[in-house]
């Protein structure tokens, strides 16, 4: 079982729409969650991070930690087509924060 | 700021040859890392360092992977002998102090062996 499990899609919504984007992991340990976006032929970028369970928001970003689930969702408010991209969840490995455990990745496309 | 710097953007080796990554992190940052992006996943942590010295390798091949972080210079990803499976996106990734909401990756470099 992979520590981090994402579905990857492709997810295909129309400008405007409200996108949840859902990852599961199995290690009790992971304390700290992030969310990164990465458009084709770029590096990861982080959007969102948090810690331990409930909401953070952030313009019309909304990451959300359930830590009885083990569930970690982003949500995106008004959708447009420059959210297009994949989005990555992530968590560094308990007793430090140099390794981070990545989800496969959702593509994610906002049509006009 | 020119951010976290990786070159090439696009390397094609033949099998056997050897691929030389480079990576120049942010200005002020001394905390490198390394991961892999193989098509249709994840990135995957696969070495960690600090000027002059290596502090997690836990994610490296065994065989034919280095990586280096000289006090002068980039960091060097440096894979020999490649082969096909070694072909995949490469990133790195640099951060002023150990914190996980501190990284900055780089745009990647794209190796391809034939």
């Amino acid at each position: 079982q992979k520590e981090v499990e994402q579905d990857p899609g492709p997810l295909s919504v129309p400008e405007g729409a409200i996108v949840s984007l859902n990852c599961t992991y199995s290690n009790s340990a992971f304390q700290y969650f992030m969310w990164y976006r990465q458009y084709s032929r770029k590096g990861p970028e982080l959007l969102m991070y948090t810690y331990s369970s409930g909401n953070k928001e952030d313009g019309r970003f909304t990451a959300q930690v359930d830590k009885s689930s083990k569930y970690i969702s982003l949500f995106i408010r008004d959708s447009q087509p420059s959210d297009s991209a994949t989005y990555l969840c992530a968590s560094p490995l308990s007793g430090g924060y140099n390794k981070l455990i990545f989800g496969a990745g959702t593509r994610l496309a906002v049509h006009p | 700021n020119a951010g976290v710097m990786q070159n090439p953007r696009h390397l094609v080796r033949r099998r056997g040859q050897e691929a030389r990554l480079r990576c120049s992190p942010m200005k002020g940052h001394s905390h490198v890392y390394w991961y892999r992006q193989l098509p249709e996943e994840g990135l995957k942590f696969m070495v960690y360092l600090q000027k002059e010295n290596i502090i997690d390798e836990s994610g490296m091949p065994k065989e034919r992977f280095s990586a280096e972080f000289p006090k002068e210079g980039p960091s060097i990803l440096r894979i020999q002998q490649v082969v096909r499976g070694d072909s995949a996106a490469y990133f790195c990734a640099s951060s002023p102090e150990v914190r996980a909401d501190g990284y900055t990756f780089g745009s990647g470099t794209r190796l391809t062996v034939v």
